[in-house]
């Protein structure tokens, strides 16, 4: 069964602190999806990145990036110079591509605080 | 593109009525569309896959006669909350599947917080 998890519940920084939001994930398949959400007070998702699991290569867009390592099943999302703007709780989720109908699993999400 | 809309985005209800909730996806056909539950500081929690002209699917442990789901057409599709009570506040969030060639992409509506009191 596929499961992701986030192991910070809450991240708590200061602005420009720049701040890493860990995932780690589980599947059997070896063709997948990976994602990264941001949900910000208003509640509406706000979709970051998609991953598809041939493609390692670590991506960056602007003060976001993305460390994927299959080794150890872990899609990582840091943000350089943190704003106040970034508060929001951030979601992960895996997608495998042999479930019908496009099914995500979403892991816990991890709160973040910027303080200024 | 993309745009996935639901309404209305609060509603406020009585025990006991029913409430129902739609998604639309403004500018695509979407054959599939997922329903997600999310109770404050938790996740989302997929209740149902709904496909146009069939039954949902539901989730273990979503009770399919108290949530109804209809997708009568490519673009809406319609949550009730029949005989709501306060445990059944939350927000709701739908999501639309998108087909293209080689692409399964979801997108999400923006929710819709209700609270029964």
């Amino acid at each position: 069964a596929q499961k992701v998890t986030q192991a910070q519940t809450e991240i708590s920084v200061v602005e420009k602190e720049d701040v890493t939001l860990d995932c780690v994930y589980e599947t059997r398949d070896t063709t997948y999806y990976l994602f990264w959400y941001k949900q910000p007070p208003s509640g509406e998702l706000v979709f970051l990145i998609r991953r598809n699991s041939f493609d390692e290569q670590n991506e960056i867009s602007g003060r976001y990036s993305w460390n994927f390592q299959k080794s150890t099943s872990s899609f990582n999302f840091t943000i350089t110079a943190s704003q106040v703007v970034d508060s929001a709780v951030y979601f992960c989720a895996l997608r495998e591509a042999g479930t019908s109908g496009s099914r995500l699993t979403f892991g816990e999400g991890t709160q973040l605080t910027v303080n200024p | 593109g993309a745009v996935v809309s639901q309404h209305p985005s609060w509603v406020i209800c009585k025990s006991g009525t029913s409430v129902k909730i739609e998604c639309r996806s403004l500018d695509f056909q979407a054959t599939t569309m997922f329903w997600y539950r999310q109770f404050p500081k938790q996740s989302l929690m997929l209740m149902a896959t709904s496909n146009e002209g069939s039954k949902a699917t539901y989730e273990q442990g979503v009770e399919k006669d108290k949530f109804l789901i209809n997708h009568a057409s490519l673009t809406l599709s319609t949550l009730t909350v029949t005989s709501a009570h306060p445990e059944d506040s939350s927000f709701y969030i739908c999501s639309a599947r998108f087909t293209g060639t080689g692409v399964y992409e979801q997108y999400f509506g923006p929710g819709t917080r209700l609270t029964v009191t």
